[in-house]
C-alpha cells in the first residue's frame, strides 16, 4: 500500500517570495509516479508537475520545481515568484505504475496562503 | 476538445435516498476514476473502470456504492440509501488509452449533500 504524507496543513509567503511544500510518502514498490496537485477555492484539480520515479533529474515546470529525493522518500514542490493566483491547496500524490494504471494515492493538502 | 465533465455540480439528497453521479470522460479517454473528497481531507480512490468492466474496486465502500462505464454513455456512481456520512465532493478523471502513467485529468467534481 502506499501512503503520503503533507505534514504542513497551512503555508504563508508573501507575494514574489519563494516558498516550499513538504510531501514525503512511502512504497514497497520501485516504479511509480509523484504529482503535486493544485486546487483552487473552484475545487477543480489542476496538475502542477509530476515527476518518474526513475529519472533522477528534478521536474521543472515554468516557477514550480520539486525536490526528489528518492532515498529519502521525499518530494517537495518548490514554487518561486509567488503569485496571488497560485493561492489554493496542493495536494502531493503517487501512483504506482505496475500492472496497469492505478488510482491515485492523494496527503491531506497544504493550504497556501500568498500575502500581497 | 472539451475537458471532463460532471454532472450534476451540486446534488441534495435526502436519507435514504439514491444518489446518481454522472461523469463524461474526455474524448478519446476510455480509462475513467472516481474519487471522494471529504471536507479538508485528500482524494480518495474509490474505482477505476474501462468501458464495460470494473479493474479495481479497493477503495469502494462493500455496500450501497456501485459504478459503472457501458459502452454507450457517461460512467455512473451510484450511491443507495445514502446516510450524511455520504456528504462529499465526488470526483471523476480520465486517462487516454494509450497514455502514460499519471495522465489523469479531473473533472469539476459533484458535491453531494445529505440532508
Amino acid at each position: 500500500a502506499q501512503t503520503v504524507t503533507q505534514s504542513q496543513p497551512e503555508m504563508s509567503v508573501q507575494e514574489a517570495e519563494t516558498v516550499t511544500l513538504s510531501c514525503t510518502y512511502d512504497t514497497s514498490e520501485s516504479d511509480y509516479y509523484l504529482f503535486w496537485y493544485k486546487q483552487p477555492p473552484s475545487r477543480q484539480m489542476i496538475l502542477v508537475i509530476r515527476q518518474e520515479a526513475y529519472k533522477q533529474q528534478n521536474a521543472t515546470e515554468n516557477r514550480f520545481s520539486v525536490n526528489f529525493q528518492k532515498a529519502a522518500k521525499s518530494f517537495s514542490l518548490k514554487i518561486s515568484d509567488s503569485q496571488l493566483g497560485d493561492a489554493a491547496m496542493y495536494f502531493c500524490a503517487s501512483q504506482y505504475s505496475g500492472g496497469g494504471a492505478d488510482g491515485l494515492t492523494f496527503g491531506k493538502g497544504t493550504h497556501l496562503i500568498i500575502q500581497p | 476538445n472539451a475537458g471532463v465533465m460532471q454532472n450534476p455540480r451540486h446534488l441534495v439528497r435526502r436519507r435514504g435516498q439514491e444518489a446518481r453521479l454522472r461523469c463524461s470522460p474526455m474524448k478519446g479517454h476510455s480509462h475513467v476514476y472516481w474519487y471522494r473528497q471529504l471536507p479538508e481531507e485528500g482524494l480518495k480512490f474509490m474505482v477505476y473502470l474501462q468501458k464495460e468492466n470494473i479493474i479495481d474496486e479497493s477503495g469502494m465502500p462493500k455496500e450501497r456504492f456501485s459504478a459503472e462505464f457501458p459502452k454507450e454513455g457517461p460512467s455512473i456512481l451510484r450511491i443507495q440509501q445514502v446516510v450524511r456520512g455520504d456528504s462529499a465532493a465526488y470526483f471523476c478523471a480520465s486517462s487516454p488509452q494509450s497514455g502514460e502513467y499519471g495522465e489523469q485529468y479531473f473533472g469539476p467534481g459533484t458535491r453531494l449533500t445529505v440532508t
